[in-house]
């Protein structure tokens, strides 16, 4: 199946700093990534949509100038937490979907989770 | 915003038994995702659904696409101890740019 990298897997930093993930699609080409929040047993949170080279689109109540994605190719995506806080503390995780793959490329399929701890 | 409704929250089995879960939405979804996630992981891809009334299996898993395209269910015959994690399920709809909407998830804990 495709492989989507993500990386870091665990990151601390100090509050004020700023931490960046990457989300590689390491077999295919990937026109759309995906980056959601989870937090302690619940469900994912979409944060954003990322198209290669075009703006991100956030969902409501998601800060565009904190959490910063860069989609520069086809098969890398990043999330930039800027200023971060101990309230952005949590499990990040990003998807990607495969070009032309599925009825309609629908199957995504995920990294590994970046679990970022700000103290 | 469409919502999914996913039950149970939570299962405590004995291992060989089978186990069914299933998600409900207030509306149409043109594809049905079933997913499961084990701690401090990514989720994982199970079984994908396109068509409504589809009946697709892969090993010991069996999800059901519903007829009214807003229903969904997934089974799990015989568990064993490496069935236990979270279950989620995603419905997508055209033109969503693809985005999924996830259900809340079913904690699964399958017990020797």
């Amino acid at each position: 199946g495709a492989v989507v990298s993500q990386h870091p897997s665990r990151v601390i930093c100090k509050s004020g700093t700023s931490v960046k993930i990457e989300c590689r699609s390491l077999d295919f080409q990937a026109t759309t990534m995906f980056w959601y929040r989870q937090f302690p047993k619940q469900s994912l949170m979409l944060m954003a949509t990322s198209n290669e080279g075009s703006k991100a689109t956030y969902e409501q109540g998601v800060e565009k100038d904190k959490f910063l994605i860069n989609h520069a190719s086809l098969t890398l995506s990043t999330l930039t937490v800027t200023s971060a806080h101990p309230e952005d503390s949590s499990f990040y995780i990003c998807s990607a979907t495969h070009r032309g793959r599925g009825s309609l490329g629908a199957e995504a399929f995920f990294g590994q989770g970046t679990r970022l701890t700000v103290v | 915003g469409q919502q999914l409704n996913q039950s149970p929250q939570s299962m405590f089995i004995q291992e060989g038994e089978d186990v069914s879960m299933n998600c409900t939405s207030s509306s149409i979804f043109n594809t049905w995702l079933w997913y499961k996630q084990d701690p401090g992981e990514g989720p994982v891809l199970l079984i994908a659904l396109y068509k409504a009334g589809e009946l697709t299996s892969n090993g010991r898993l069996t999800a059901q696409f519903g007829i009214t395209r807003k229903d969904s269910f997934l089974n799990i015959s015989a568990s064993i101890p490496s069935d236990v994690g979270i279950y989620f399920c995603a419905g997508q709809t055209h033109g969503s740019a693809r985005q999924l909407t996830f259900g809340s998830g079913t904690q699964l804990t399958v017990l020797p």
